[in-house]
């Protein structure tokens, strides 16, 4: 198993802004996972964060929006950029421990006024 | 692509019955199936899993079932309490990546 941190756990932004989540993993991990979860939704994949290499992301999110960073194997951060009520939602990160078992942080709530 | 989904958007049982929350998959290929459960405010959290090459796996009060013929597996909660009220959501797994589905909430009647 894994222990996950999220910094911050909520926060309320302006539209136009940015906002950075952190992630942290008590343990070295090769695969992180940045998902978006709109409130009593499912969870869609933003992108997949590997250390040393660029973020894979899925249809639908680019780089631009959700750059996002992986300097090490225990760390992550997820940008959401250029801010619009549309961002608003729950943003999480998550490790793949053993097989395809995923780990998830306690996930960061934004609002966009 | 993969598309996964649940039955029921919501199901509401009395304390101590059992429940059955079911998903159904469409990737033939998918070859791990997995349970989460999440809680108000918090993450998902793994509870269960199944290869494909298996029918059935229990722990403890939990167990799931997988039908590759249907393509759907079954998350089974016996003598359901208060504390497993939450949002399941199933996911299925091909080539490394997974697909979740829509989340059944599961509330617990005293």
């Amino acid at each position: 198993s894994a222990v996950i941190s999220q910094k911050p756990s909520r926060d309320i932004c302006q539209r136009g802004t940015s906002l950075t989540i952190q992630c942290q993993v008590d343990s070295q991990v090769t695969m992180m996972f940045w998902y978006r979860q709109q409130p009593g939704q499912s969870l869609t994949l933003i992108a997949t964060a590997n250390q040393g290499s660029e973020a894979t992301y899925e249809s639908g999110f680019v780089i631009d929006k959700f750059p996002i960073s992986r300097p090490n194997l225990t760390f992550s951060t997820l940008t959401v950029s250029n801010l619009s009520p549309e961002d608003s939602s729950i943003y999480l990160c998550s490790v793949e421990a053993g097989s395809y078992e995923q780990f998830f942080g306690p996930g960061t709530r934004l609002t966009v006024l | 692509g993969e598309s996964v989904g649940l039955h029921l958007p919501t199901l509401s049982v009395q304390e101590g019955d059992n429940s059955i929350i079911n998903c159904a998959y469409s990737n033939s290929a998918s070859d791990y199936f997995i349970w989460y459960k999440q809680e108000s405010g918090k993450g998902p959290q793994f509870i269960i899993d199944i290869r494909s090459n298996v029918g059935e796996k229990k722990d403890q009060r939990i167990a799931v079932t997988l039908n590759k013929t249907a393509k759907h597996f079954s998350l089974h909660i016996t003598e359901t309490q208060p504390e497993d009220s939450a949002v399941y959501f199933c996911a299925a797994s091909w080539g490394g990546k997974s697909t979740f589905g829509d989340g059944t909430t599961l509330t617990v009647k005293p």
